[in-house]
């Protein structure tokens, strides 16, 4: 039920790129893109509402497939403060703010 | 958005005794609130629904008389960890948001019973 993500966990150097894949066997409502740093509560990212969808924020964006139940979150150019474990989030029942969050994927930017 | 406040950050408490969470929302009139629990290196489990003036609805699996949920009104929920033991050692965390929107979060609560 819960959403998985891939990769596990990635190292990237400053400036190369990343994706991060959220997959669910349920339909999805909505996709929700959350930021975590250890010990600190998640911050938003962006949130998809239809399928095809796609948003980007600067060097973030990201793009939702709802035949295929599945988003990707696309990072370009890193950067060190991009750190931090990703969860996607789907809305149970559909617009009701009640996250079921994915299993987090943990990315790590060295200089 | 919304603001939401949640107190303590921190709390060590001794194995047996209860320790309450208090979740604010400074600006925002919330009929609901959920809260989190996230054990390290494990991602945000949904523990229940904060409902004003009615009962908590909990997940599966979530002992509704060892969480203690009370949302008394428009702007505070509590959680109450009953005779708190080791295993419940965790980060809680309480949101808010309206349906297709950002969900805000409290800062977060570190638990540690010893």
């Amino acid at each position: 039920q819960q959403p998985v993500q891939s990769p596990q966990a990635v190292i990237l150097r400053e400036g190369e790129d990343a994706v991060i894949n959220c997959s669910s066997s349920k339909a999805l409502y909505s996709v929700h893109w959350y930021r975590q740093k250890h010990g600190e509560a998640p911050v938003f990212l962006m949130i998809l509402l239809k399928g095809g969808e796609q948003k980007g924020h600067e060097k973030i964006s990201a793009s939702f497939n709802e035949k295929k139940q599945q988003s990707s979150l696309y990072l370009t150019a890193s950067q060190l403060s991009y750190s931090g474990t990703y969860f996607c989030g789907t809305e149970r029942g559909g617009a009701t703010n009640k996250l079921i969050f994915g299993t987090g994927t943990l990315l790590a930017v060295q200089p | 958005g919304a603001v939401v406040s949640q107190h303590p950050s921190w709390v060590i408490c001794k194995s047996g005794t209860s320790v309450k969470i208090e979740c604010r929302s400074l600006d925002f009139q919330a009929t609901t609130m959920f809260w989190y629990r996230q054990f390290p290196k494990q991602s945000l489990m949904l523990m229940a629904t904060s409902n004003e003036g009615s009962k908590a609805t909990y997940e599966q699996g979530v002992e509704k008389d060892k969480f203690l949920i009370n949302h008394a009104s428009l702007t505070l929920s509590t959680l109450t960890v009953t005779s708190a033991h080791p295993e419940d050692s965790s980060f809680y965390i309480c949101s808010l948001g309206q349906g297709g929107t950002e969900a805000f979060f409290g800062q977060g609560t570190r638990l540690t019973v010893v």
